[in-house]
């Protein structure tokens, strides 16, 4: 089975802190994602990577940060935490390459993170 | 824009009845649809995935059906359980892209 493993189930952390969420995959793919969950707006797509080193925004990038310096882990950076970034973070892996992929994304079991 | 969206935000069944959870999708490029299962605490479980050159297709107990010509997607699960209890959530992907687009998901309340 793919695991998808986030360093922390809860965070708490004060306004102007950079906060660092990270994840680990365990099966060798290629993607990696990272959302957030909010009530009522469903997951919405931070930041992703194809390939070690590449990222590319996705609908809410602002604010945040991302590294992938390993192929296994993705981390997402809150530069300057705010209490609107107080959320639900989910990481997701899937093989494949960049255009073709039509594999699930698999999910960690998230960070609820709390800016206070 | 495009969206992706669901029918009806909750629904509650008795156990042992069939569910049916559906959603709509706008994107005629899409090609690729997953059906999720979000329990409480945790983080979505895939379920079921259908490609847009399929119709229909059955795994244990669920059952994805994809309509493209009105854009509609259902996810059939049979004789409900108490464990079936989640947020499920639908995803579709254009082809032209790797990221998914998810719906904001319908809560399914099994009654024993």
């Amino acid at each position: 089975d793919v695991k998808v493993t986030q360093s922390s189930r809860y965070l708490v952390k004060r306004t102007g802190e950079k906060v660092f969420l990270e994840c680990v995959q365990d099966m060798d793919h290629e993607n990696m994602f990272w959302y957030r969950q909010d009530p009522g707006l469903g997951l919405r797509l931070i930041y992703f990577s194809y390939d070690v080193k590449m990222k590319e925004k996705g609908d809410i990038p602002e604010g945040y940060s991302v590294s992938r310096e390993k192929k296994e882990r993705f981390s997402l950076i809150l530069e300057s935490a705010s209490t609107n970034q107080t959320s639900m973070y989910l990481c997701a892996s899937s093989p494949g390459n960049r255009i073709y992929s039509n594999q699930p994304q698999h999910f960690g079991d998230g960070t609820r993170l709390s800016i206070l | 824009g495009e969206s992706v969206g669901l029918h009806l935000p909750t629904l509650s069944v008795q156990e042992g009845d069939n569910s049916i959870i559906n959603c709509a999708y706008s994107n005629s490029a899409s090609d690729y649809f997953i059906w999720y299962k979000q329990e409480s605490g945790k983080g979505p479980q895939f379920i079921i995935d259908i490609r847009s050159n399929m119709d229909k297709r059955q795994g244990q107990r669920v059952t994805v059906l994809l309509n493209k010509t009105v854009k509609h997607l259902s996810l059939q699960i049979a004789a409900t359980q108490p464990g079936d209890s989640a947020v499920y959530f639908c995803a579709e992907k254009d082809r032209g892209n790797n990221d998914m687009r998810f719906g904001a998901g319908t809560r399914l309340t099994v009654k024993p």
